[in-house]
């Protein structure tokens, strides 16, 4: 099984400002890598998938990199709908899928 | 417009057996394949099983095996989720999901709106 481990599990950031989520596999898992943001209360919404492309309607602030190893996504400018948690998904080697534990960002 | 809508939150007893449903809409249940993914109060995301479009079959996790069961109604468009022997540690949100991707390389796209499902004596 893959093991996916994120960092920080909080990270504090002012609107406005950069922010930077790592995201790390146990083994390669190529550029099988999907982001998903999750509200209080809501279903978790896809972000980001095959590392670096964008789902329909998520907007360009958003990015995300990496390969084999290690992923990060980068949000350039946090807006107020931005502070969530954000979990990273491997789909290389299933089953099973797995999932990071999450970062919550919220607000410094 | 495509909709996952889940069935309503529901209360069992220890060692009871529960079945949550997810009817689709705007598409058909045959273009798609489900899965099901949980989540326990403040925890992260477990992926639970579902259809695997490209060996055509559905796949189960090892933990869930035995006592999760995955079917579908193509005459309605719903998918079902079936867990067995619950026990405290089955209390959880349960969302059903769509796959998308290739070569045996799935994401998940879509999410239903999630069923709480506590156990409780």
């Amino acid at each position: 099984e893959v093991v996916m481990t994120q960092s920080p599990a909080t990270l504090s950031v002012s609107p406005g400002e950069r922010a930077t989520l790592s995201c790390r596999a146990s083994q390669s898992v190529g550029t099988n890598l999907a982001w998903y943001q999750q509200k209080p209360g809501q279903a978790p919404r896809l972000l980001i998938y095959d590392t670096s492309a964008r789902a329909t309607g998520v907007p360009a602030r958003f990015s995300g990199s990496g390969s084999g190893t290690d992923f990060t996504l980068t949000i350039s400018s946090l807006q107020s709908e931005d502070f969530a948690v954000y979990y990273c998904h491997q789909y290389t080697n299933w089953p099973p899928f797995t999932f990071g534990p999450g970062t919550k960002v919220d607000v410094k | 417009q495509f909709h996952l809508v889940q069935s309503g939150a529901e209360v069992k007893k220890p060692g009871a057996s529960v079945k949550v449903s997810c009817k689709i809409s705007g598409y058909t249940l045959t273009q798609l394949s489900i899965h099901w993914v949980r989540q326990a109060p403040g925890k992260g995301l477990e992926w639970m099983g579902g259809f695997d479009p490209e060996d055509d079959e559905t796949i189960y996790a090892q933990k869930f095996r035995g006592r999760v069961t995955m079917t579908e109604d193509t005459s309605t468009d719903t998918a079902y989720m079936e867990l067995s022997s619950l026990r405290s540690e089955d209390t959880a949100v349960y969302y059903c999901a769509t796959i998308e991707g290739s070569s045996g390389w799935y994401y998940f796209d879509y999410w239903g709106q999630g069923t709480l499902v506590t156990i409780s004596s």
